[in-house]
């Protein structure tokens, strides 16, 4: 088992450049999300997905958009990248959505927007 | 109001010694779960402990424990015997049965263990 794999590692971006974050578990998990952490705000939600064909917002979702069309797959879209989106970003997964359910994380994608 | 609640942001413990780090949470969802992370310098979020509102002992994994005082809502972590790898950020988070849709975390605790 792989886990939660995300690519890219790190990038860099202009203002107004678009990118898609990727985001892959082989754990066969139902709930999936995106997080940002930024220094001193711990980690907030982005957006998150119970299942397939199923996505909702987040505590901060404006800017990004996302969509699940498998299991396995998440991506994480910036549509125009802005300096405030500099941060590093977290995909993680669950089982499902029960008190119970850890949540597993990859391993971090670190955006820097110029 | 904020779901999850940490009040110290840097910690320094001596090599060998006890820490607490606390964790206060506000949910009026009779279950839930309590959960700890990990943080070291390389990044990657490491679980540590997890908690049910309705488990009637405090969770222990190894050096870790959970004090767990439901009535005062804290959830405080506990690292005995403590280690140079164990300097890292700590976060507490919670998941509500009702809406578990949304994991909540705190914003973090740096722990510092001195030599």
């Amino acid at each position: 088992n792989a886990g939660v794999t995300q690519t890219p590692k790190f990038q860099v971006l202009k203002t107004g450049q678009s990118m898609t974050l990727q985001c892959a578990q082989d754990m066969n998990h139902e709930y999936m999300s995106w997080y940002r952490q930024d220094p001193g705000m711990g980690l907030r939600l982005i957006h998150y997905s119970v299942g397939a064909g199923i996505t909702d917002q987040g505590e901060v979702p404006n800017g990004y958009n996302v969509s699940r069309s498998t299991t396995e797959d998440f991506p994480l879209r910036l549509l125009s990248a802005a300096p405030s989106q500099t941060s590093v970003y977290f995909c993680a997964s669950s089982l499902g959505v029960m008190p119970f359910n850890e949540q597993f994380f990859g391993p971090g994608t670190r955006l820097t927007v110029l | 109001a904020q779901k999850i609640t940490q009040t110290q942001p840097g910690m320094f413990v001596q090599e060998k010694e006890a820490v607490t780090l606390d964790c206060t949470y506000d949910t009026s969802d009779p279950s839930y779960g309590l959960f700890w992370y990990k943080q070291p310098s390389s990044g990657e979020m490491i679980f540590l402990i997890y908690q049910g509102s309705y488990d009637q002992q405090n969770a222990t994994e190894g050096r870790y424990s959970l004090n767990f005082q439901k009535a005062r809502k804290s959830a405080n972590l506990v690292i005995s015997a403590s280690q140079l790898g164990d300097s890292a950020m700590y976060f507490c988070a919670m998941r509500e049965g009702g809406t578990g849709n949304q994991f909540y975390f705190g914003t973090g605790t740096s722990l510092t263990v001195i030599p």
